[in-house]
């Protein structure tokens, strides 16, 4: 069975600092790895896709990596805002089902 | 339309009442889910549903919870009796394809489900 798991569970940084925010699963069989923000109070917003057979993938000041065969992903944010404050979700789309499988999340505050 | 719709964004309910969720999923999209989120808690997979197949109910908690979709377009969330441990923000999303496809997924913004 599936388990993504998001180190930190929570993390809070000066403006302006990057930083790396890690994903992990346990099955290496994945059809690809979506990173998603949520606000407060809000729905998922789709950052980065990252397909099977894909290393990384850059939007902005993000960066997402894919390293399949050890079960990780990473994304790197460039020149944190406060506007970067929320929780953001790691999932991964397996073989065997049709479903996004989700971490937890990391919660991430930005200080001004 | 241009989004996943969900209606209606919040919904309070009396213990033992029945509600009904809505979701526009993105048209084209064939591939349409039901996600809950409990608080402090992560994605909980309920219900998915592929084209014309028989969809995998297999996440729903319990059997008062079903949901159908219609036409291959909207669906419907349906929790009967509702209790206190339902209250939750329920999440729809769609994607162009389902099992096998590489396609990500588009989420609505939710319905919170408050059970008084």
């Amino acid at each position: 069975k599936q388990e993504v798991t998001q180190i930190p569970a929570a993390l809070s940084v000066p403006e302006g600092e990057n930083l790396v925010l890690n994903c992990s699963f346990t099955d290496s069989a994945i059809y690809n790895l979506q990173w998603f923000r949520q606000d407060p109070g809000k729905g998922l917003t789709s950052l980065l896709l990252i397909q099977s057979s894909q290393r990384e993938q850059t939007s902005g000041r993000l960066n997402a990596s894919l390293d399949k065969s050890s079960g990780r992903s990473t994304l790197y944010i460039a020149a944190s805002q406060p506007g970067d404050s929320a929780t953001y979700l790691c999932a991964v789309r397996g073989g065997s089902q049709g479903n996004l499988i989700f971490g937890k999340g990391t919660k991430l505050s930005v200080k001004p | 339309g241009a989004g996943v719709s969900q209606s209606p964004s919040n919904k309070v309910t009396e213990k033992g009442k029945d509600v009904e969720l809505r979701c526009d999923p993105i048209s084209g999209h064939t591939a349409l889910y039901w996600y809950r989120q409990s608080l402090g808690q992560g994605l909980e997979f309920l219900i998915y549903f592929q084209g014309n197949s028989a969809p995998d109910k297999s996440g729903l908690p319990s059997d008062r919870f079903s949901a159908e979709r219609t036409g291959g377009s909207v669906s419907t969330l349906t929790i009967q009796r509702t209790q206190q441990e339902d209250s939750a923000v329920y999440l729809c999303a769609s994607s162009l394809a389902g099992t096998g496809a590489s396609y990500g997924y588009t989420f609505g913004s939710g319905t919170r489900l408050t059970v008084v």
